[in-house]
């Protein structure tokens, strides 16, 4: 069965600090992978989209890693700021003929000042 | 661009009650989906559409209907309102399909509570 796993459920840093928010999917055939923000109350943002062939992206203080081989995946938050507090999401499409998109369950994350 | 809104932003119903959710995007996207999101649980996919007149089932379609009879809005409906469907549905909109890597916008969520 196709899933994606997210650890840990949630985490509490103080601002400024760094932090790793690791995802695992079962996937396959696998075509991209997501990281998306959502503050509560909000729906998802983009936050990246990583093809197979990319191990790396980054977007401001966000960066994303893929290792296709493990299947593995983690979101990389340097400098935290309040801002950061939400849930972060990590989502894996197929790469098959019909529509899917499997969605983990998020790490909540709470910085404070 | 207002991007992907959804009307309303709360509701609550009764049991055996009827409503739709309606939901627009200006960004002349061809793909639009229904989700709902309920704690500790990924988002699941009710239906999806991938062009005007065009709808199909996703992961949990059962008591839900939809439409799509314009290209910019995607329409959610309940018949008949079951507590079992007390979430926050989210409606979103790509360019084309997210398996090519397009991508996905959000719009800020309904919630709705079932009595």
């Amino acid at each position: 069965k196709n899933q994606v796993e997210q650890s840990p459920q949630s985490l509490i840093i103080l601002e400024g600090k760094n932090c790793t928010l690791q995802c695992n999917y079962t996937v396959s055939p696998f075509s991209n992978l997501r990281w998306y923000k959502q503050d509560t109350g909000r729906g998802p943002v983009s936050l990246t989209i990583m093809t197979f062939s990319e191990n790396t992206k980054s977007n401001g203080r966000y960066t994303a890693t893929l290792d296709a081989d493990t299947k593995q995946s983690s979101l990389h938050i340097t400098a935290s700021q309040l801002s950061d507090s939400a849930s972060y999401i990590c989502v894996v499409s197929e790469a098959s003929g019909t529509y899917k998109y499997i969605f983990g369950t998020g790490t909540r994350l709470k910085v404070l000042a | 661009n207002a991007g992907v809104t959804q009307t309303p932003k709360f509701r609550v119903l009764k049991t055996g009650q009827s409503m739709t959710l309606l939901c627009a995007q200006d960004m002349n996207h061809e793909y639009m989906y229904w989700y709902r999101q309920d704690p500790g649980m990924g988002l699941r996919l009710i239906h999806y559409s991938v062009g005007e007149g065009t709808t199909a089932k996703g992961e949990v379609p059962d008591g839900y209907n939809v439409s799509r009879l314009k290209k910019q809005n995607f329409l959610l409906g309940l018949e008949s309102a079951a507590p079992s469907q007390t979430s926050v549905y989210f409606c979103a909109s790509s360019y084309s399909t997210v398996a090519l890597a397009y991508e996905q916008y959000f719009g800020p969520g309904t919630r709705l509570t079932v009595t």
